[in-house]
């Protein structure tokens, strides 16, 4: 079944503390995406990656980092979250080649403390 | 990149027919024209694409123009469970606007 696989779905943690969320893809799509969505607000996108190695941010990347070393993993780093990062995360992956839809993850609702 | 606009919200009745659209007056010529509707705290998901004149699936039709500078997503017989954000996307990078939240009432 093809899918976008984002761990973990709920975080609760503290301000300064490093975390890293992950997001897994089976469909070897090239290109890859991060956004945040805020309350009424539309998704935001936080970085992307074209593939492999090429990665760029997006709208919002201020406090994020992100690492492509293989197709399939796209994960999304916080060095030092803070209070206005507590939002609702999601991952999505796409084959740009090929002009098809775009998965999306459940979602991952990371609270800063 | 092409940036859409569309309604930020409308209304409608259970059954009847709801047309949303999208003004994407910088398409470039490659690029393709994609639907996703997103339920609250959920990901987005398909509903449908198009390159130009109309599309048809199960759920959806898709009506672009010739000049493809705009398009129109068609839901027939809506229901209470439509009630969601539709987002009309362009080109690859996946750039979400506001999106257009529906609610239908019985």
């Amino acid at each position: 079944e093809a899918q976008v696989t984002q761990n973990p779905r709920y975080l609760i943690t503290v301000t300064g503390k490093k975390l890293t969320v992950t997001c897994s893809q089976n469909m070897n799509h090239e290109y890859m995406s991060w956004y945040r969505q805020d309350p009424g607000l539309g998704l935001r996108q936080i970085y992307y990656s074209m593939n492999v190695e090429v990665t760029d941010k997006g709208d919002v990347p201020e406090g994020y980092k992100v690492s492509r070393k293989e197709k399939r993993n796209f994960p999304l780093i916080l060095e030092s979250p803070s209070p206005n990062q507590t939002s609702l995360y999601f991952c999505a992956s796409s084959s740009y080649s090929e002009n098809t839809e775009a998965f999306f993850g459940q979602g991952t609702r990371l609270t800063v403390v | 990149l092409a940036k859409t606009t569309q309604p930020i919200s409308m209304d409608s009745y259970e059954g009847q027919e709801v047309n949303i659209t999208c003004s994407h007056n910088n398409i470039a010529t490659n690029d393709y024209i994609t639907w996703y509707q997103q339920f609250p705290s959920q990901g987005p998901r398909f509903i449908i694409q198009g390159y130009k004149t109309k599309v048809t699936n199960e759920v959806a039709s898709l009506f672009i123009p010739a000049d493809r500078k705009s398009s129109t997503l068609s839901l027939p017989r809506v229901s209470l469970s439509d009630t969601a954000v539709y987002y009309c996307l362009v080109g690859v990078k996946l750039i979400f606007g506001t999106g257009t939240r529906l609610q239908v009432f019985p």
